[in-house]
């Protein structure tokens, strides 16, 4: 199985300052075939189901606000809130779907400093 | 509107059984690939089981395989997840999601989700 870690656990960033969430895989997720990689990202609020961001690593779902970005292949992955507003406050995962089972990171917790 | 119902959650005491529907409404059921995710008090999301648009090909997390069945009626557009000799650690709350499917047959997201069921397991 393909284990996913986030760094950090959690972390708190003052309003509009930048957020960096980082997923890493224990193989890589790069689908050679199409230069893909199956990584994608949620954001899961109190009480709530988690919302997709992000898919294919850096597409942004439709919807979703352009301060939210994904970056990076192969095993090391980031997710970045470029300028943190206050309804960003929640728990946010990575999944890969290159193999199953289609494995979660622990997930981060984003809080306002 | 899209939207995703599941049912069937409650107390069962250990080695029993239950079924989880999910009951979706808004969209051409399908054609989509269709998740569990569950999620145990406190912690994060585990993955559980997929089941292809035509209910032909399914994939299970390690610690439920054997034990849990998905399966889906497209003609009625409901989604079901079976668990059979439920364990204390099968407490949670389960979610059904739509995946998604590229050009290459391959799943890549999770883009509408149910509000959850909560199944706990005690004696």
């Amino acid at each position: 199985d393909i284990v996913m870690t986030q760094s950090p656990d959690s972390l708190a960033v003052s309003l509009g300052e930048r957020a960096t969430i980082n997923c890493k895989s224990s193989q890589s997720v790069l689908y050679n075939s199409n230069n893909k990689n199956y990584l994608a990202w949620y954001q899961q609020k109190p009480g709530q189901p988690p919302k997709l961001l992000i898919y294919w690593a850096s597409t942004r779902e439709y919807g979703v606000p352009d301060r939210f970005s994904g970056s990076g292949s192969g095993t090391d992955f980031t997710l970045t809130i470029s300028s943190l507003q206050a309804e960003d406050v929640a728990v946010y995962y990575c999944q890969q779907f290159y193999s199953s089972p289609f494995t979660f990171g622990p997930g981060t917790k984003v809080q306002i400093k | 509107q899209v939207q995703l119902v599941e049912s069937g959650g409650g107390l069962v005491q250990p080695g029993r059984s239950l079924r989880l529907s999910c009951a979706t409404s808004g969209f051409t059921f399908s054609p989509y690939p269709m998740h569990w995710v569950r999620q145990a008090p406190g912690k994060g999301l585990e993955w559980v089981a997929v089941i292809s648009y035509n209910g032909t090909s399914k994939f299970y997390q390690d610690s439920v395989r054997g034990r849990f069945s998905i399966s889906r009626d497209n003609s009625q557009k409901i989604l079901y997840l079976q668990m059979n000799s439920l364990r204390p650690e099968d407490t949670a709350v389960y979610f059904c999601a739509r995946g998604r499917r590229d050009g290459y047959s391959r799943y890549y997201g999770l883009d509408v989700w149910g509000q959850g069921t909560t199944v706990t397991v005690s004696s």
